[in-house]
């Protein structure tokens, strides 16, 4: 069965330091991988995905995330927090034969101080 | 393009009562879903659809259950309410692999 793990369900991060958010993937074929954003009463928003090639995906609003199939890995990152990144953030995967139907971690609230 | 709108916003149900939860997508989506989010749990997948008349189960779903007679709606039905369906509720479309997420219903079932 497919789970998708994200470590740490609260991260507090000054402004203007790095956010890291770790996601790992349990799947002995790599999916497809996607991060998502939300913000206080609202949908959830697209980050960032990886479906194939370069393992390093640049999404929205400066966030990037590396694939690592070894690792079995997706962690999200920006160099440089901003007050408005703060939101919960999703890491969810595909796999490919599943009619695209989302698994989703827990979710990662991050707050941001100033 | 409006995208994927849901109505109502908020709702509280009294238990036993019963409701529709509406969805509609204007991107001409097949697939179509239904999650719910509780807190610290991510979101569940209820019910989807892969196209107007064909629907199917997702991970939690007991308690619901959906139609499509069109690509543009997919209704979510709420018979005899619980407590334990006190959540709030997304549906999504998509044509591949990218998800488009409408704003919620905050349910209450009280």
């Amino acid at each position: 069965a497919q789970s998708v793990t994200q470590l740490g369900s609260h991260v507090s991060v000054s402004e203007g330091a790095l956010v890291l958010l770790r996601c790992n993937y349990s799947s002995s074929v790599p999916p497809y991988l996607f991060w998502y954003v939300q913000y206080p009463n609202q949908g959830l928003q697209l980050l960032l995905k990886y479906t194939t090639g370069a393992t390093l995906v640049k999404g929205i609003n400066g966030f990037e995330a590396e694939f690592k199939k070894s690792e079995t890995s997706f962690h999200l990152t920006k160099p440089s927090a901003h007050m408005s990144d703060a939101a919960e953030y999703f890491c969810a995967v595909i796999l490919t034969d599943s009619w695209g139907k989302l698994q989703f971690g827990a979710g990662t609230q991050v707050v941001v101080t100033p | 393009n409006a995208g994927v709108t849901q109505t109502p916003k908020f709702r509280i149900l009294k238990i036993g009562q019963s409701m529709t939860l509406q969805c509609a997508q204007d991107m001409n989506h097949n697939y179509m879903y239904w999650y719910r989010q509780d807190p610290g749990m991510g979101l569940k997948l209820i019910y989807y659809s892969v196209g107007a008349g064909i629907t199917d189960k997702g991970e939690v779903p007991n308690g619901y259950n959906v139609s499509r007679s069109t690509t543009e709606d997919f209704p979510l039905r709420l018979e005899l309410a619980a407590p334990s369906q006190t959540s709030v509720y997304f549906c999504a479309s998509s044509s591949s692999y990218e998800q488009y997420f409408g704003p919620g219903t905050r349910l209450t079932v009280t």
